[in-house]
């Protein structure tokens, strides 16, 4: 099972919007509603953005939002923050037999 | 809220078997929760690498299958990983994770580096 594909990098000015791509197969993205998304900084541990496609866990700000088209998801990054500069990764349930894909990150720069 | 803490050792010989433990804190180990151990080697992306159910069902990336082993202790409220023949490939930092449902890694570990090196 290969990862979902995902931009290496993008970048935007403070308060614009960004989004980024996951893009997989009709084997997890495609054939599931069961996307995640984490932000990773630096030397921490990644946590939960997103879950379900486009639900947000309590204490997450509502200028994240996700969505899927076929067999790709993204995350939205509207009015963006410094301390939204991170490494985000996609994840998806890819069935019962490799059960989990994560994407391959995309670092976010904000200008 | 649950608490997750990894431990072991930091070096393993190539050919050894890296063992971690992870420790639970705020919630029972017997909650409704998928225990799961996540990796990620230095400068890249993250993997998945198995879990197990209080109940003792397991399932694992079937790329690394054939080497893992995880484990639950309800008595001490942890969950171990093994990880046999490991080679410098399996170099990375090993975080644990819970989830409730599909891939929601809600809590993490703080993550540990295990190093393969002779």
């Amino acid at each position: 099972q290969s990862a979902l594909t995902q931009p290496r990098s993008v970048s935007e000015s403070p308060g614009q919007s960004v989004t980024i791509s996951c893009t997989g197969t009709s084997s997890d993205v495609g054939g599931y509603n069961y996307v995640s998304w984490y932000q990773q900084h630096p030397g921490k541990a990644p946590k939960l953005m997103i879950y379900d496609v486009s639900k947000r866990p309590s204490g997450v700000p509502d200028r994240f939002s996700g969505s899927k088209s076929g067999n790709t998801a993204s995350l939205t990054i509207s009015g963006l923050q410094a301390e939204d500069e991170a490494d985000y990764y996609c994840c998806s349930y890819a069935g019962s037999y490799t059960l989990y894909v994560f994407g391959t990150g995309t670092k976010v720069t904000v200008l | 809220q649950v608490q997750l803490q990894e431990s072991g050792p930091g070096l393993v010989k190539p050919s050894g078997t890296l063992s971690l433990t992870c420790a639970v804190s705020g919630d029972s180990i017997s909650s409704n929760n998928w225990w799961t151990w996540v990796r990620q080697p230095p400068g890249k992306g993250l993997e998945w690498i198995g879990e197990i159910y209080h109940s003792g069902s397991t399932n694992y990336n079937p790329s690394l299958k054939s080497r893992v082993t995880i484990s639950i202790d309800k008595s001490k409220d942890q969950f171990s990983l093994k990880l046999s023949s490991v080679t410098a490939a399996d170099t990375a930092v090993y975080y644990c994770a819970s989830q409730t449902h599909y891939g929601d890694f809600a809590y993490w570990g703080q993550g540990t580096l295990v190093t393969v090196s002779s």
